[in-house]
């Protein structure tokens, strides 16, 4: 059965304190693996597709990472405003459109 | 572009009663999905539609239908809705170009039902 974990369920950090954040899966015939920002009360936010272990993206103070048992997400001096609910996602490979979801960590940052 | 729109955003049924979920998407993409997100849950597929004029059943589907109207709208109905049908539903669309491409999915703003 396809599994998606996240950890931890949630992290409070200081303005500034770098952190990660864990997303282990197993799923057989990986296609890509999302990560999504989610707010209270908005639908989730697109941030990064990873395609193959080894691979890497970038967005102001977060950066992805895959290897083939987890996905990394590295907030590097962290602000309030990164504040939220961070969202991992599978998709196989297969013809279906299908994405398995985490249940998600969520973040405060703290001035 | 204001991308997917969901209405209503919030809404509350008695037992037994039906509603149509609307969701609509000015991206021009193929691809059109419903999900639930529960507590704890994750976000879980209810139906998708990969081009317009075909539907597909997801993870958790008892209890609703769908139907891809066009091109850029795609509806969620509950029948008769139950207390378990009690959370949050988002639409999403991607691009979809066939089985060799992926493509990130755009999620609406979600509607919050309570069944009582």
């Amino acid at each position: 059965e396809d599994q998606v974990t996240q950890s931890p369920e949630a992290l409070r950090l200081q303005e500034g304190e770098s952190s990660s954040l864990n997303c282990s899966y197993t799923v057989s015939g990986l296609r890509g693996l999302f990560w999504y920002r989610q707010d209270p009360g908005k639908g989730p936010e697109f941030l990064f597709t990873l395609y193959s272990a080894g691979e890497e993206k970038e967005k102001e103070r977060l950066k992805a990472t895959l290897t083939k048992k987890e996905s990394f997400l590295h907030i590097t001096a962290p602000k309030p405003e990164d504040s939220a609910t961070y969202l991992c996602a599978v998709q196989k490979d297969t013809g279906r459109r299908a994405l398995t979801f985490g249940s998600g960590t969520r973040l405060q940052v703290q001035p | 572009n204001a991308g997917v729109t969901q209405t209503p955003k919030f809404q509350v049924l008695k037992t037994g009663q039906s509603m149509t979920l609307q969701c609509a998407q000015d991206m021009n993409h193929n691809s059109m999905y419903w999900y639930r997100q529960d507590p704890g849950m994750g976000l879980r597929l209810i139906y998708y539609s990969a081009s317009e004029g075909t539907t597909d059943k997801g993870e958790v589907p008892n209890g609703y239908n769908v139907s891809r109207l066009n091109k850029r709208e795609f509806s969620l109905r509950l029948e008769s809705a139950a207390p378990s049908q009690t959370s949050v539903y988002f639409c999403a669309s991607s691009e979809y170009k066939g089985t060799s491409v992926i493509y990130e999915q755009y999620f609406g703003p979600g509607t919050r039902l309570t069944v009582t």
